[in-house]
C-alpha cells in the first residue's frame, strides 16, 4: 500500500519570502502521479501543481514549483513570493493509475500561515 | 475547467434524520466518484469509491448501512447519511473523475451537522 507523509504540520512565512512543504512517499510503482492541493479556510480542494513520474523535469505553475526526485521518493512543493492568500492547509497526494480509477492518497497536511 | 457541484453545502439537522448530499459532475462524464470525510484539522479520509452503475467499495471501518451512495448515472452519486447521530457531524467531500490519466475535481465539501 502506498504511503504519504508530511512532517512539517505547520509552517509560517513572511510575505513575498519563499517557503519549502515536504512530502515523502512510498510505493513499489513505477509509474504514478504526484499531487499538491491547497485547502483554505473555505475548504474547497484546489488542485496546485501535478507531477507525472515518468518525467524527469520538475512541474511549475507560476509561484509554485516541485522537487521531485524519484529515487528519494521525495516530493516537496516550493512556494515563491508568499502572498497572504497562499495560507491554507497543503496536502501532497499520490495516486496510482495503473489499477483503474483509484482514490488519491494524501498525506496528514501541513498548515501554512503567511505573515504579513 | 471541470466542475464538480456538491449540496448542500450545510446541513443542520436532529438527531435520526437522514441527509441525502448529491454530487454532480457538470461538464463531464465521472466514470469513478470518491467520498471523503475530514474532521477539524486532519487530513481526508477515503469513506468509499463508487462506479456507476455497480455498488460501491467501502474502505474498512466505513459502515455500509449508515452511509448509503448510490452512482445511477455518470453525472451523478449521492451519499446519504441514514438515521444520523452527532457523532457523524462532519465534513463530507466528494471527487470525481473521468479515467485513471485525469486529475480528480472536488465538489466544495458538505458541512454536516447533527444536534
Amino acid at each position: 500500500a502506498q504511503t504519504v507523509t508530511q512532517s512539517q504540520p505547520e509552517m509560517s512565512v513572511q510575505e513575498a519570502e519563499t517557503v519549502t512543504l515536504s512530502c515523502t512517499y512510498d510505493t513499489s510503482e513505477n509509474n504514478y502521479y504526484l499531487f499538491w492541493y491547497k485547502q483554505p479556510p473555505s475548504r474547497q480542494m484546489i488542485l496546485v501543481i501535478r507531477q507525472e513520474a515518468y518525467k524527469q523535469q520538475n512541474a511549475t505553475e507560476n509561484r509554485f514549483s516541485v522537487n521531485f526526485q524519484k529515487a528519494a521518493k521525495s516530493f516537496s512543493l516550493k512556494i515563491s513570493d508568499s502572498q497572504l492568500g497562499d495560507t491554507a492547509m497543503y496536502f501532497c497526494a499520490f495516486m496510482n493509475p495503473n489499477s483503474g480509477n483509484t482514490p488519491l492518497v494524501f498525506g496528514k497536511g501541513t498548515r501554512l500561515s503567511v505573515i504579513a | 475547467g471541470a466542475v464538480v457541484s456538491q449540496h448542500p453545502s450545510r446541513v443542520i439537522c436532529k438527531s435520526g434524520t437522514s441527509v441525502k448530499i448529491e454530487c454532480r459532475s457538470l461538464d463531464f462524464q465521472a466514470t469513478t466518484m470518491f467520498w471523503y470525510r475530514q474532521f477539524p484539522k486532519q487530513s481526508l479520509m477515503l469513506m468509499a469509491t463508487s462506479n456507476e452503475g455497480s455498488k460501491a467499495t467501502y474502505e474498512q471501518g466505513v459502515e455500509k448501512d449508515k452511509f448509503l451512495i448510490n452512482h445511477a448515472s455518470l453525472t451523478l452519486s449521492t451519499l446519504t447519511v441514514t438515521s444520523a447521530h452527532p457523532e457523524d457531524s462532519s465534513f463530507y467531500i466528494c471527487s470525481a473523475t473521468r479515467n485513471s490519466n485525469q486529475p480528480q475535481h472536488f465538489g466544495d465539501g458538505t458541512r454536516l451537522s447533527i444536534l
